[in-house]
This record gives C-alpha cells, structure tokens and sequence, in this order.
C-alpha cells in the first residue's frame, strides 16, 4: 500500500515556541491530507484539511492562527503549532487519501508532541 | 453529516477465543466503511474496507467486518484472537463519492487478549 511518512515521531518543546510536524505521500499525490489529534485512550479528532495549493479548512472550535497549514506540494503538509502549550501536548495524525485509488486513506505514524 | 458509534469501549478476551467489536454509522448519504487498528504510540493501519458489493468483507490478520444497511452497522469479528491482537480498533465512515472526503471515526474499542 501507499506510505505516508510523518516526521518527527515523538518532540518535546518548550512552552512559547513553535513546532512544525511533516506529512510526506512518499509514493503517490495527494490533493488532500487531513490533520488529526488524539489524546490518551481517545479517539481521533479532525482538526483540519489540507488543500495542495490553497488555504486549510478547519473544524469548528480549532484556532487557524495557532495551528498553521501549508500544502505547498502534492506530497507534502505541514503542521506548525505556534506558542505551543502544555495543553497542546498532544498525539498528531497526519492522512492523505491516494488520488489513484480514490477509496482509501493512509496515516502517517504519527508524533507525540510534549510541551514542558 | 456522519456518525459512528462502538458500543464497547473495551473488550477483554481470551487467548483464541472470537471477538466481536460492534460499529453502528448514522448517515444521510451512501458511505465507505473501514477498521483501521492502532498499535501504542502509532499510526492507524487499515484492517479492511467496504465500498460496495459483497457485505462479507475479509481483512487482514483473519480479521472480516459485515455490513448490514437495514441495520447501518458494520461489525468487525475475528474467530480466533491471538495475544498480538492487543491493540485500539477504530471504526471510520467516509461520505462515498469524491476523492478527500474525511472520515469520522468512532470512539474506538480497546481489545485486551488474556493468555
């Protein structure tokens, strides 16, 4: 199956600073990646989809300005979480859907983000 | 809009014996369904998928889901657990159609295999 490579897998930042996570399709295009948060023993929550090209749309109730998202290529999104928080700490999952395909997404790894 | 709701949230079983993990969807428009499971501190990996025809659909793992519409469910069943079967399952609908839909993803059902 197609891969999608999440980079890094696990950071740790200081309270104040910003982090940026990447969301690479390795062998495919992808038009369009999502950007999930799960916290401990829950489930996955979308904030946000990434549109190659254009601005993301994010869901009700996830600030824009402090979860920035670019989509500058058809292989690569990129999270930043600016001013991060410790209640920004977090488990982030990237997805992209195959645009061959058409009928499956496939999730990066995944980055464990700790905010001290 | 869609819905998805796993009625357990956790489900201890015996080494070898079946498991069942229940998924019911709510949604006003024809839906891909999916498992996907997600091992500590990893991404989802896709157990199995239905888009359409036959509602017997087989998996990886010896893992098969059943989609019943009358009932909008989609039951994931494995006959016989293995302790590596220890892990989150999560069922997902996306809306049919155009590439990029999202999916929205049950509460998830965490399967604890006992030796």
């Amino acid at each position: 199956g197609a891969v999608v490579s999440q980079h890094p897998s696990w950071v740790i930042c200081k309270s104040g600073t910003s982090v940026k996570i990447e969301c690479r399709s390795l062998d495919f295009q992808a038009t369009t990646m999502f950007w999930y948060r799960q916290f401990p023993k829950q489930s996955l929550m979308l904030m946000a989809t990434s549109n190659e090209g254009s601005k993301a749309t994010y869901e009700q109730g996830v600030e824009k300005d402090k979860f920035l998202i670019n989509h500058a290529s058809l292989t690569l999104s990129t999270l930043t979480v600016t001013s991060a928080h410790p209640e920004d700490s977090s488990f982030y999952i990237c997805s992209a859907w195959d645009r061959g395909s058409n009928t499956e997404a496939f999730f990066g790894q995944g980055t464990r983000l700790t905010v001290v | 809009a869609q819905s998805v709701t796993q009625l357990d949230s956790q489900v201890p079983v015996f080494e070898e014996a079946p498991v069942e993990l229940r998924c019911n969807y709510s949604s006003s428009v024809s839906v891909y369904l999916f498992w996907y499971v997600q091992y500590p501190n990893q991404g989802l990996q896709l157990l199995l998928k239905y888009l359409s025809g036959s509602t017997l659909v087989k998996g990886i793992n010896g893992f098969e889901a059943e989609f019943n519409k009358s009932q909008t469910s989609f039951h994931l069943r494995k006959p016989s657990v293995h302790i590596s079967d220890t892990a989150e399952y999560f069922c997902a609908v996306s809306a049919g159609g155009a590439a990029g839909n999202k999916l929205t993803f049950g509460g998830g059902t965490r399967v604890l295999v006992k030796p």
